[in-house]
């Protein structure tokens, strides 16, 4: 498994643009890129994936260079209830998923 | 749609007495998951049912813990008897068919258990 390396923690402001990047030099060829977010008291929750270049949904934006060797997980306008913990993880065959630290981020108003 | 559901929600044991958690997967989903955070530590991931079969165990921590899905549906962790490092929050997860990459899991809120 890829190991990856991302910040301990992050503070906003509400309202602006985070940006959580991930280092993974070993990255596999057929690893996927996936980040979790997961808020006190719950369980970790799936918020996108992907392989190379951009990916974009309702939640977040991921980006990915063409070396893959980093992601970096964009959240826009973030509000007070984005504060959570965000975990990049890679691999393919993603069954075990290996969660690392993760990111804490707070967003503060 | 109900999510991943667990119970109990936190169970406070003596250290030597046995604790059963449930998990109750998304309807459909054969692939469930069982992962545990100890104190401090990261998510480990513990072992993997695909419908009634262990597909992996490799992370089961010893033979203390015991893992069922009979009938390929609700799934059971029975530790005994429970040490103090077993303390945690265990969480299950559920997916649908493996498409080929990672498939996305979905995850119960956890059961947290205090041994003392």
């Amino acid at each position: 498994l890829a190991k990856t390396t991302q910040p301990i923690s992050m503070d906003s402001y509400e309202g602006q643009e985070v940006n959580i990047t991930c280092s993974h030099n070993n990255i596999a060829t057929n690893d996927y890129i996936t980040w979790y977010q997961q808020f006190p008291s719950q369980g970790p929750r799936f918020i996108i994936q992907g392989y190379k270049t951009k990916v974009t949904n309702e939640v977040a934006s991921l980006f990915i260079p063409a070396d893959r060797k980093s992601s970096t997980l964009s959240l826009p306008r973030v509000s007070l209830s984005d504060t959570a913990v965000y975990y990049c993880l890679v691999g393919y065959s993603g069954y075990a998923l290996n969660f690392g630290k993760g990111t804490s981020l707070l967003v503060t108003p | 749609e109900a999510g991943v559901t667990q119970f109990p929600s936190h169970s406070v044991i003596e250290k030597g007495q046995t604790v059963t958690l449930r998990c109750d997967p998304i309807s459909g989903h054969d692939n469930l998951y069982w992962y545990r955070r100890v104190m401090g530590k990261e998510i480990k991931f513990l072992l993997h049912f695909v419908k009634e079969s262990k597909q992996d165990e490799s992370g089961m921590p010893n033979n203390r813990f015991l893992a069922e899905r009979t009938g390929g549906t609700y799934s059971t962790l029975k530790v005994q008897p429970a040490e103090l490092e077993d303390s945690g929050v265990y969480f299950c997860a559920s997916s649908q068919v493996w498409t080929g990459r990672n498939n996305e899991q979905f995850f119960g809120p956890g059961t947290r258990l205090t041994v003392l």
